[in-house]
């Protein structure tokens, strides 16, 4: 059974640097083929692919984030991290992660809320 | 980037009827090598996460019910439900993964009168 789970701080300030988690089971980020993605949503809007990670480590960003973006993994413990540098107040949103296997996206963890807010 | 085009931003029909959900992408999204369009259909009910229906462009995930139907190729798709159920009201993403950065259509808000 594969499941997901985000985690992160809640809140944060302006300027401050976002770090989330994700923590999953029924699958293993050393597994060929295997990913794992970020993408967020603001309440009450569409849905924005943030990064990817790989297997095999490789990675790739959503441009219009810039360089603020750094995605890593720790296969040992079954995570996959985010960090946003230099959050405002448009970083606001739920974010999720969800698996890459052999389809796109094919699992989503509940999403983390995180509000940037002075 | 690839521009994905979703309408209608919103729709209502009655249980029973069939609704039709259309995404045209800026770029052809079917791959020379294996001939498989890189387009995905997602639901998102309520206070809930998005879930997989449709990859591919038309092979349904496992466990979704065949009144989803998935067609096109290229740059136009379709997301197609039949006999609508109470249980479809949901807002409804469609994504393409042929290239980075992968993009989502802006979605369509089903609801059922």
């Amino acid at each position: 059974q594969v499941t997901l789970k985000e985690s992160g701080p809640g809140i944060l300030q302006p300027s401050q640097t976002l770090s989330l988690t994700c923590t999953f089971s029924g699958f293993s980020l050393s597994t060929y083929g295997m990913g794992v993605g970020w993408i967020r949503q603001p309440s009450g809007k569409g849905l924005e692919w943030l990064a990817n990670i790989w297997w095999d480590d490789d990675k790739y960003y959503n441009p219009s984030l810039k360089n603020r973006l750094t995605i890593s993994k720790d296969t040992s413990n079954n995570q996959a991290f985010l960090k946003i540098t230099n959050v405002d107040t448009a970083d606001t949103a739920t974010y999720y992660c969800a698996r890459i296997g052999l389809q796109p996206l094919d699992y989503w963890g509940q999403g983390v809320m995180v509000t940037v807010s002075s | 980037d690839i521009v994905m085009t979703q309408s209608p931003f919103s729709l209502a029909v009655s249980e029973g009827e069939m609704v039709t959900i259309n995404c045209k992408s800026s770029q052809s999204l079917l791959s020379s090598g294996n001939q498989k369009n890189y387009l995905a259909w997602y639901q998102q009910k309520p206070g809930q996460s998005p879930k997989l229906l449709i990859y591919y462009a038309s092979t349904r995930q496992s466990g979704v019910p065949d009144r989803f139907i998935g067609s096109g190729s290229g740059t136009d798709f379709t997301l197609t439900i039949s006999d609508v159920q109470a249980e479809d009201l949901a807002d409804y993403y469609c994504l393409q993964h042929y290239s980075s950065p992968l993009t989502f259509g802006s979605g369509t808000k089903l609801e059922i009168k």
